[in-house]
């Protein structure tokens, strides 16, 4: 079945940039996404990348897609205290797009 | 305001004892899913339904049971629960068409003694 890796833990210094990085190992993907947790709340979607992209850009955050080593990162700029929180990557297999697969979660802790 | 619902956000039980998580969008959403996260296991799917009277099986549906006999509505029944189904539960919901984002509940914090 599909399986979705991800770091367990990050911790940045308030202003420094994030990279959260996830692999995946279903080639037939169509979607990957990124959401977020914060405590005693449920996901929220951040981001997501078709694909046939390599990159996408949104505010502060950017998406790498690397499809040959199916490896997807998400890159925080000037990361501040409320982007501490666990980060989900997940991906959507050809058939099934609804039926997500997600990873086990990177908790960010920033810095002051 | 759009928002999936779930109840309770809490529950301590004891083994065996038969109870039921509910769960409603008012999005008008076909697709709804019930995950459960573990830690380091991250979000694994339990059932879905991809319309009214439609359910099937995702990952780790062994000791659950759905329904789905309106569309805004999906409870999660466990018949008998176990220790090992103490975890968070999520229901989440979307629309039925590719890329439509998930909206999730906030959880809810199931104990079994």
């Amino acid at each position: 079945g599909e399986d979705v890796e991800q770091s367990l833990f990050l911790s940045v210094r308030e202003g420094d940039s994030s990279v959260i990085n996830c692999t995946y190992t279903d080639s037939s993907s169509t979607y990957l996404y990124w959401y977020k947790q914060e405590p005693g709340a449920g996901l929220q979607l951040l981001t997501y990348i078709f694909s046939n992209m390599d990159m996408k850009q949104d505010q502060r955050l950017t998406v790498l897609l690397n499809k040959k080593d199916k490896h997807l990162s998400l890159r925080i700029a000037d990361t501040q205290t409320g982007d501490s929180a666990i980060y989900f990557c997940a991906e959507s297999p050809q058939t099934g797009a609804n039926n997500l697969f997600f990873g086990t979660g990177t908790r960010l802790t920033v810095i002051p | 305001e759009a928002q999936v619902t779930q109840n309770p956000r809490y529950l301590i039980t004891v083994t065996g004892k038969k109870l039921t998580v509910t769960c409603s969008q008012n999005m008008n959403h076909e697709y709804m899913s019930w995950y459960r996260q573990d830690p380091g296991l991250g979000l694994r799917q339990i059932y879905y339904s991809m319309n009214v009277e439609v359910t099937d099986k995702g990952d780790v549906p062994e000791g659950y049971k759905v329904s789905r006999k309106e569309k805004r509505n999906f409870p999660l029944i466990l018949e008998s629960p176990s220790p090992n189904q103490t975890s968070l539960y999520f229901c989440a919901s979307s629309l039925a068409q590719n890329n439509s984002p998930l909206h999730f509940g906030n959880g809810t914090r199931l104990t079994v003694t």
